[in-house]
């Protein structure tokens, strides 16, 4: 599968809501993650199975969505949110597909 | 909860394979299935491989297929990934991760292609 995400770049300032697209060019059900990534860090789970938040994830942070159209919201935004966040989408038992990212930055 | 340790940065020739272990501790060895995902410099994140440490069975994305081999070693905890015919374009931060949903990430390793 294919995962496209959009926009590639989100420019926002703290406090607005933030709606990231990722969309897959076939079914994969509610199989469906959302990752953070810093600069120099490994990424973090956010979001799994499309809609359940990680553990000790705020609940700023929400997924949505099934089939082919999944959205993560961050409902306020925080400083420390502007990173890289990626889709994972799982199909096919264990085959995994990442999509290429949405960027985060300070208008 | 499970914490991951990868081996060393590693710096390779052209042609030549490299070998990059995870050890595995915190919780039970075959209570989460181990993935390999790398990441180019300024790039995004590229999932190569899943291994399931109980049964040992693995899956390998298409562009690996042939040229990546996963490993376990039940007594030391521990699951390697080994690629060959390594290119310059294999230049990456390679990562294992537990969890089915990815959840716990390793420090990732560095491998460096370069003649």
């Amino acid at each position: 599968i294919v995962l496209t995400q959009s926009p590639a770049t989100l420019s926002l300032s703290p406090g607005e809501r933030a709606t990231l697209s990722c969309r897959a060019s076939q079914n994969i059900r509610n199989y469906l993650a959302w990752y953070q990534q810093k600069s120099g860090q490994a990424p973090r789970l956010l979001i799994f199975d499309a809609s359940n938040r990680a553990i000790g994830i705020p609940a700023r942070f929400s997924g949505s969505g099934s089939g082919t159209d999944f959205t993560l919201t961050i409902s306020t935004l925080e400083p420390d949110d502007f990173a890289v966040y990626y889709c994972l989408g799982r199909h096919n038992g264990h085959q995994i597909t990442f999509g290429p990212g949405t960027k985060v930055g300070l208008k | 909860q499970v914490q991951l340790a990868q081996s060393g940065a590693e710096v390779r020739k052209p042609g030549a394979s490299v070998k990059v272990s995870c050890k595995v501790s915190g919780n039970s060895f075959t209570s989460y299935e181990i993935n390999w995902v790398r990441q180019a410099t300024g790039q995004g994140l590229e999932w190569m491989a899943w291994m399931n440490p109980k049964t040992g069975n693995t899956g390998f994305a298409q562009a690996f297929l042939g040229r990546l081999t996963v490993t376990r070693n039940i007594s030391t905890t521990t699951v390697s990934m080994e690629l060959s015919g390594l290119k310059s374009d294999d230049t990456a931060v390679y990562y294992c991760v537990g969890g089915a949903d990815l959840n716990y990430w390793g420090q990732g390793t560095v491998v460096t292609v370069s003649s």
